[in-house]
């Protein structure tokens, strides 16, 4: 799987777009980008995953370059409910190998 | 469907106790994981089972550690002779059968927090 690379930290007022970016510059062709998230003391959660296009769910929004070669995740209207720590995850989607997960992005969501 | 459930959510043992962990996956998920997890990082895989076959075990998983899937349901985790650095989060998860287009969604349960005196 690419190893992805994501800021360690990100702050968001609350009601505000949270944007949060992603670079995956060694993704090969058949490997997805998928977001997690783990709130605190909890396991992680999946928020949406994409190929090439962008893809919109109810909980959040996926933009992939053109290159592919990074990505954001938005959440649109942050609340406090959203503060967790983010994993942007490259794999191959028809993999049903285990997940590498890495560090990534503590958002605090901010009254 | 109530989600992976995982029980206890806690555990304290003392230094060589023997501790297991269970995992009910959500029903007619046929694939199911384990992972472990320190404190600020993410989790780490350990090992993964389709149905009740053991497909892929990480170097992590010692020879102190053994997993079980019997009638490929439930699951669960044994820790030999626990030492202090066993002391983590243990994540179980599960993923569907998927046959159409590519999504393989791990869905977690919350964990059995494993502290090792």
């Amino acid at each position: 799987d690419a190893k992805t690379t994501q800021p360690t930290s990100m702050d968001c007022a609350e009601g505000r777009a949270a944007n949060l970016p992603c670079n995956h510059s060694t993704i090969s062709g058949n490997e997805y980008v998928y977001w997690y998230r783990q709130i605190h003391s909890q396991g992680p959660q999946y928020i949406i995953h994409g190929l090439k296009n962008n893809e919109t769910n109810e909980m959040a929004s996926l933009i992939i370059t053109e290159d592919r070669k990074s990505s954001t995740l938005i959440l649109p209207h942050a609340t406090l409910r959203d503060t967790a720590v983010y994993y942007c995850i490259v794999r191959v989607g028809t993999s049903y190998d285990k997940v590498i997960f890495g560090p990534g992005t503590s958002l605090s969501v901010i009254p | 469907d109530t989600g992976v459930s995982q029980n206890p959510r806690h555990k304290i043992t003392k230094r060589g106790q023997n501790v297991t962990f269970r995992c009910d996956p959500i029903s007619e998920h046929n694939r199911l994981y384990w992972y472990r997890q320190t404190l600020g990082q993410g989790p780490e895989f350990l090992t993964y089972f389709q149905n009740e076959a053991q497909l892929e075990k990480s170097r992590l998983l010692s020879d102190r550690f053994s997993a079980e899937r019997p009638k490929g349901s439930f699951s669960t985790l044994e820790i030999q002779r626990t030492e202090q650095g066993d002391s983590a989060m243990y994540l179980c998860a599960s993923s569907p059968r998927e046959l159409s287009r590519a999504k393989n969604i791990q869905y977690f349960g919350a964990g059995t927090r494993l502290s090792v005196l």
